[in-house]
């Protein structure tokens, strides 16, 4: 699966957006943009998903560029409760090979929401 | 989402003992489940792929002799780490698939002594 590259800390005013960009140019066609977040002392938290449209949903947008070799993530209200360390992770979704269905975390990026 | 559930949430034993975490998908059949490994401010690392009816798949560098896995039935998957050391505490975390979209446990934090 493509490496990808993330801040390692990132800070937001809470009601303000967050946006949490990613890095993946090595990116493959068949690779999804998967994201999630993990809360201290919790297991992770599946956000959101996509692999070349923009999606949206209650949780969060995921903006993927053109080209595909970067994201970002958007919580369009931040609150005290997103703090957390957030996943960018890119992997194949569909078909054979030991690669199918592996997420592989890399460090993430802390994002933390003050008052 | 799916809810995967884990159990324990929090063990302590003694060095020397075996200790089970079991991951249940509870609204879901899973034929294939995850288990990872999370020390202290790192970030989680895959141990073993658990596939239903069938032999574990285990990374690079995990002893398959001291993580048993076994996936029964295609909503339980169990591990058990054999002959528990203090090196050996960390937190557990299981994961499984369906339509794509991993979704995680809460964890099992295990303490050896």
């Amino acid at each position: 699966d493509a490496k990808t590259t993330q801040p390692p800390s990132m800070d937001c005013a809470e009601g303000r957006a967050a946006n949490l960009p990613c890095n993946h140019s090595t990116i493959s066609g068949n690779e999804y943009v998967y994201w999630y977040r993990q809360i201290h002392s919790q297991g992770p938290q599946y956000i959101i998903h996509g692999l070349k449209n923009n999606e949206t949903n209650e949780m969060a947008s995921l903006i993927i560029t053109e080209d595909r070799k970067s994201s970002t993530l958007i919580l369009p209200h931040a609150t005290l409760r997103d703090t957390a360390v957030y996943y960018c992770i890119v992997r194949v979704a569909s078909g054979g090979g030991t690669s199918y269905g592996k997420l592989t975390f890399g460090q993430g990026t802390i994002l933390t929401v003050h008052p | 989402g799916a809810v995967v559930s884990q159990h324990p949430s929090w063990v302590i034993c003694k060095s020397g003992t075996s200790v089970k975490i079991e991951c249940r998908s509870l609204d879901f059949q899973a034929t294939t489940m995850f288990w990872y490994r999370q020390f202290p401010k790192q970030s989680l690392m895959l141990m073993a792929t658990s596939n239903e009816g069938s032999k574990a798949t285990y990374e690079q560098g995990v002893e398959k002799d001291k993580f048993l896995i076994n996936h029964a039935s295609l909503t339980l998957s169990t591990l058990t780490v054999t002959s528990a050391h203090p090196e050996d505490s960390s937190f557990y975390i299981c994961s499984a698939r369906i339509q794509n979209i991993q979704y995680f446990g809460a964890g099992t934090r295990l303490s050896v002594l």
